[in-house]
């Protein structure tokens, strides 16, 4: 079983409209969440990390489900810059290891 | 933000030639950074995590003697892919997270693509 699993996609959403993006990773004992944004063939940029009690940042909304072991990202008013791909990251127990999930696409059309 | 700078960011090679990948962080130190691999369209998959004064550790999979890793300092990691293959094409990132810091999030090299001929 991977250590955290996303949906692909292609997103192919319009200009304004929200989106939102689930990630589920298999180990309870994770310690912390973040979302990375990474452009084609480009390395990956830290969006956001992601706090229990959720966070917020401009148009982007994290939130943390321990229970349920997932985390999601909503981007509100979406963006043509906004294309790119959306990996969601878990830091292993000991401060360690980062397993990413294999990223959602996200497509902003006009 | 921290930075991690990586050289060389594209390189070609031959087939069975040795290729080395330098990971540096700029600003702070680092006494571990990752490498990780990605394929087209793909996640990025933790080869090995650099430690620095002592050996690797890898990933179950990754062939030690393969992906040699050296991190000789505080700032300094190198990944050598040896006798590479064509299916060693992909492209390889490095990160790492500042010494003592209390955030936890990795900063990522800009990648370097292999294309091995």
């Amino acid at each position: 079983r991977k250590e955290v699993e996303q949906d692909p996609g292609p997103f192919n959403v319009p200009e304004g409209a929200t989106v939102a993006f689930n990630c589920t990773y298999s180990n309870s004992a994770s310690q912390s969440f973040f979302w990375y944004r990474q452009d084609c063939r480009k390395e990956p940029k830290l969006l956001m990390s992601v706090y229990s009690s959720g966070n917020e940042d401009g148009r982007f909304t994290a939130q943390l489900n321990r229970a349920s072991q997932y985390i999601s990202l909503l981007i509100r008013d979406s963006k043509l810059s906004d294309s790119a791909t959306y990996l969601c990251a878990v830091r292993g127990l000991g401060f360690n290891k980062f397993y990413f999930g294999s990223g959602t696409k996200l497509n902003v059309k006009p | 933000g921290a930075v991690v700078s990586q050289h060389p960011s594209w390189v070609i090679c031959k087939s069975g030639t040795s290729v080395k990948i330098e990971c540096r962080s700029l600003d702070f130190q680092a006494t571990t950074m990752f490498w990780y691999r990605q394929f087209p369209k793909q996640s990025l998959m933790l080869m090995a995590t650099s430690n620095e004064g002592s050996k690797a550790t890898y990933e179950q999979g990754v062939e030690k003697d393969k992906f040699l890793i050296n991190h000789a300092s505080l700032t300094l990691s190198t990944l050598t892919v040896t006798s590479a293959h064509p299916e060693d094409s992909s492209f390889y990132i490095c990160s790492a997270r500042p010494s003592g810091g209390n955030t936890g999030e990795l900063f990522f090299g800009e990648g370097s693509r292999l294309t091995v001929l």
